[in-house]
């Protein structure tokens, strides 16, 4: 099992859409997990951190289950401007990264 | 906002010449990495330095990688001899504390390009 899995996309939704994306993890040790997003050509920007079961922010949503190694993230009421990559990082001394998925919102 | 800077932000090289890529870390932050992206792959951790020294490094990061903190400004990521592969987005990052609660805080990225 790859340490950090996702689904890579495309998501392409219209603009007021909810959208989730989900990410599997490997280490079940892992407590700490990170949604990043990353627009194209640009660096990652952090976007939430999950520390326990989840956490929202506005309109996005991360939710974890350790059970499942699982983690979410929901978007309502989705903008153009949301148009990104959203990577999954597991932290540990370094950060590991799934492939990211890419989420593409049209008018 | 303090923010992480890298310089050049596009490095056109020949295979077999040497580089060096640069970044100035947030200024309080002592925990430093490199990481590469290969385009249209996943970012993946290169090295990561503490206290003047490697904490970690990858299988990617070979002879032909290193990293120095020649002031108390500057980072910098030498390739010795570069080949077509090393072509990726070079990314520098900085953090206040290591462990696993620390945000790393990202640069811009430098473009490498190996011909």
């Amino acid at each position: 099992r790859k340490e950090v899995e996702q689904d890579p996309g495309p998501f392409n939704v219209p603009e007021g859409a909810t959208v989730a994306f989900n990410c599997t993890y490997s280490n079940s040790a892992s407590q700490s997990f990170f949604w990043y997003r990353q627009d194209c050509r640009k660096e990652p920007k952090l976007l939430m951190s999950v520390y326990s079961s989840g956490n929202e922010d506005g309109r996005f949503t991360a939710q974890l289950n350790r059970a499942s190694q699982y983690i979410s993230l929901l978007i309502r009421d989705s903008k153009l401007s949301d148009s990104a990559t959203y990577l999954c990082v597991v932290p540990t001394d370094k950060l590991i990264f799934g492939t990211g998925t890419r989420l593409q919102v049209f008018p | 906002e303090p923010e992480v800077t890298q310089t050049p932000s596009h490095q056109v090289t020949q295979m077999g010449q040497e580089v060096i890529l640069r970044c100035v870390p947030i200024s309080n932050h002592l925990y430093f990495y490199w990481y590469r992206q290969i385009l249209g792959q996943k970012v993946e951790f290169l090295v990561s330095f503490y206290n003047n020294e490697i904490s970690e490094k990858s299988e990617i990061f070979d002879d032909q990688f290193s990293v120095e903190r020649p002031d108390g400004s500057n980072f910098t990521l030498k390739i010795r001899s570069t080949k077509l592969e090393d072509s990726a987005m070079y990314f520098c990052a900085s953090s206040e504390a290591g462990g696993r609660g620390y945000e790393q805080y990202f640069g811009p990225g430098t473009r490498l390009t190996v011909t």
